[in-house]
């Protein structure tokens, strides 16, 4: 069954630093997504992308935050500055279809900033 | 914020059935009704999805209410594989997908 995989599965980042965490979606869906999720709390959208642009974004997702494709596969998110409060599991999504569809997750990147 | 209701929490035996309900009371005729399932330390899992009619597939049924206010999963035999938290979602399209608090089924052996 095609996945959706993140990379890294963790990482530890010093307050203030840059973080790129990276997404492969699934090969041929056009919609790609980042979510959060703080410990113990709920799953947070992020920003929808889409025909390389962002197509919707959150509150949360400020201008410490962008995302990018860099290439026919990958799709980053990147944390400019990181705050201690951006410590979080980060999901990245895919789906084929804009309605009437799912979206696949990804096992997530859990960021702890220190 | 989450514009559908659910109860925190629900407890099924192994190999019995589940009802999970969810209540939609703002949902808009073109919304689509989703669930979603979070296991432990795992990210979301698609379960299921439907518009009006009922909808079947090898995880899960979903029965929707006529007047769509409401929404109930099924797990037709619960298995211990299936304990998680159980999100249902409503919206006009998947690239904006709004949780909630989700119910956390427990499942006994």
């Amino acid at each position: 069954e095609p996945e959706v995989t993140q990379t890294p599965s963790h990482q530890v980042t010093q307050m203030g630093q840059e973080v790129i965490l990276r997404c492969v979606p699934i090969s041929n869906h056009l919609y790609f997504y980042w979510y959060r999720q703080i410990l113990g709390q709920k799953v947070e959208f992020l920003v929808s992308f889409y025909n390389n642009e962002i197509s919707e974004k959150s509150e949360i997702f400020d201008d410490q935050f962008s995302v990018e494709r860099p290439d026919g596969s990958n799709f980053t998110l990147k944390i400019r500055s990181t705050k201690l409060e951006d410590s979080a599991m980060y999901f990245c999504a895919s789906s084929e279809m804009l309605v009437d569809t799912e979206a696949f997750f990804g096992q997530g990147t859990r960021l702890t900033v220190v | 914020d989450a514009k559908t209701t659910q109860p925190n929490s629900m407890e099924s035996n192994e190999e019995e059935p589940v009802h999970l309900p969810c209540n939609h009371s703002t949902i808009s005729g073109t919304d689509y009704i989703h669930w979603y399932r979070q296991l432990p330390s795992q990210g979301p899992e698609y379960v299921i999805h439907g518009l009006t009619s009922n909808v079947n597939n090898r995880m899960a049924s979903l029965a929707i209410a006529e007047d769509r206010k409401s929404s109930t999963l099924i797990l037709h035999r619960a298995t211990l594989r299936d304990a998680a938290v159980y999100y249902c979602i409503d919206g006009g399209a998947t690239n904006k997908l709004i949780f909630g608090t989700g119910t956390l089924l427990a499942v006994q052996p």
